[in-house]
């Protein structure tokens, strides 16, 4: 039982360039979320999902795009990487909304 | 919708001492809450969660939480802290039903330093 997993655990982009960062998760969530931390700012939703198919906007959802075509894993798409996504990321998965979601062990990615 | 206030930023204990960390949230019906903590470094741990029934929740580590409607609030409390405990701490608040149910909105954190 892996939990949550994402990958890479770092990555350098430079600006304009697109890269998708991977989460899977092998515990049959319905619920997946995507974070972005940043120092002072806690963290703040991208983009979630209800169940495969069902996706929804966060609080900060511009320049991501995600997909749910299977219950397992989430992938966050940057479209065209900026500075301003410099940011840790953090994947969680969760059963239902009151468990309390599982958070992968984030992704560290700076746009240079 | 719903937000989340973690008030103090950072706070220093000594090894020990007991602990508060406050949490405020806004939503109209009952959240869902949670405390998470999280280590440098690290993703972050679920401590303990409210959603139904008794007010005052433990959790993991020794931490409890006391959820008081009245207040809108949802403090984590430690008797005794150890110098493991030092760490970033977040509160959370989910929803029910509605449009954003699934949707967890965190507060802003509050840093612990034990000192020895």
């Amino acid at each position: 039982n892996a939990g949550v997993t994402q990958t890479p655990k770092f990555q350098v982009l430079k600006t304009g360039q697109s890269m998708t960062l991977q989460c899977a998760q092998d515990m049959n969530h319905e619920y997946m979320s995507w974070y972005r931390q940043d120092p002072g700012m806690g963290l703040r939703l991208i983009h979630y999902s209800v169940g495969a198919g069902i996706t929804d906007q966060g609080e900060v959802p511009n320049g991501y795009n995600v997909s749910r075509s299977t219950t397992e894993d989430f992938p966050l798409r940057l479209l065209s990487a900026a500075p301003s996504q410099t940011s840790v990321y953090f994947c969680a998965s969760s059963k239902q909304e009151f468990y309390g979601y599982t958070f992968g062990s984030g992704t560290r990615l700076t746009v240079v | 919708a719903q937000s989340v206030t973690q008030p103090d930023i950072h706070i220093t204990v000594s090894e020990g001492a007991s602990l508060e960390l406050r949490c405020n949230y806004s939503y109209g019906a009952t959240p869902y809450l949670f405390w998470y903590v999280q280590s440098p470094g690290q993703g972050l741990q679920l401590l303990l969660k409210y959603f139904s029934g008794d007010t005052l929740v433990q959790g993991i580590k020794g931490f409890e939480a006391e959820f008081k409607r009245s207040q809108s609030s949802f403090n984590l409390r430690k008797p005794s802290v150890h110098w493991s405990d030092a760490a970033e701490y977040f509160c959370a608040v989910g929803v029910s039903g509605g449009t954003s149910y699934g949707k967890l909105t965190f507060g802003q954190g509050t840093i612990l330093t034990v000192h020895p």
